[in-house]
């Protein structure tokens, strides 16, 4: 049974580039949430979705940042144009209701 | 606002026990969990406590004071692969798991 699947693990992109981030839930999770982690600093809540919904995005930055879960395919967390400050890992987690997260191993966004 | 504090580092020997402590402040309370996230990987679940006393679970175990806004995580018989990040994340009477993560403890195990 797979866990959390993110792609890419890493990803470089320059300033003013789209970076896009995939994630698969695990089997039988209808419940994706996505996270950013920066150096020296906690997971920071970004968006909570379920299947073709957003349900709580109170912690995505309002411009430039759009996140989508399909009826079929992975999540993706899309950033558009890019700046130094997006650096960071993202992870994105999954659960079956109101159960525990289980976590993907991240993707690290370098922006140079 | 929310607030949740622990120590940045901890070093412990091989073989000792070790407690990581964590405070919060929030409003709606509903349940703490703790994560160990070794560095590069994924955070994976240790405890989760809702309701006040201690949860054991082998090595583990995880404390929680709801009046003093409060919970330690215990690990005895401490191994070399213990060395991890331990986060301790606060859920809010939300409904779903939008968790408020500390910085985590980075826990050094020494031989």
């Amino acid at each position: 049974n797979a866990g959390v699947m993110q792609n890419p693990r890493h990803l470089v992109r320059r300033r003013g580039q789209e970076a896009r981030l995939r994630c698969s839930p695990m089997k039988g999770h209808s419940h994706v949430y996505w996270y950013r982690q920066l150096p020296e600093e906690g997971l920071k809540f970004m968006v909570y979705l379920q299947k073709e919904n957003i349900i709580d995005e109170s912690g995505m930055p309002k411009e430039r940042f759009s996140a989508e879960f399909p009826k079929e395919g992975p999540s993706i967390l899309r950033i558009q144009q890019v700046v130094r400050g997006d650096s960071a890992a993202y992870f994105c987690a999954s659960s079956q209701g109101n159960e525990k997260l289980f976590f993907g191993s991240g993707t690290q966004l370098s922006v140079l | 606002g929310q607030n949740i504090d622990q120590p940045t580092e901890m070093t412990a020997t091989e073989g000792a026990i070790v407690q990581i402590n964590c405070t919060y402040q929030t409003s709606g309370f509903n349940g703490l969990f703790w994560y160990q996230q070794h560095a590069g990987e994924a955070p994976t679940f240790l405890s989760y406590n809702v309701l006040d006393g201690l949860e054991e679970k082998g090595r583990f175990s995880s404390f929680l004071s709801r009046s003093k806004g409060y919970s330690y995580l215990l690990l005895k018989e401490l191994q070399m692969k213990d060395s991890a990040s331990y986060l301790c994340a606060v859920r809010r009477n939300t409904g779903f798991q939008k968790l408020v993560f500390g910085t985590g403890t980075r826990l050094l195990v020494s031989p």
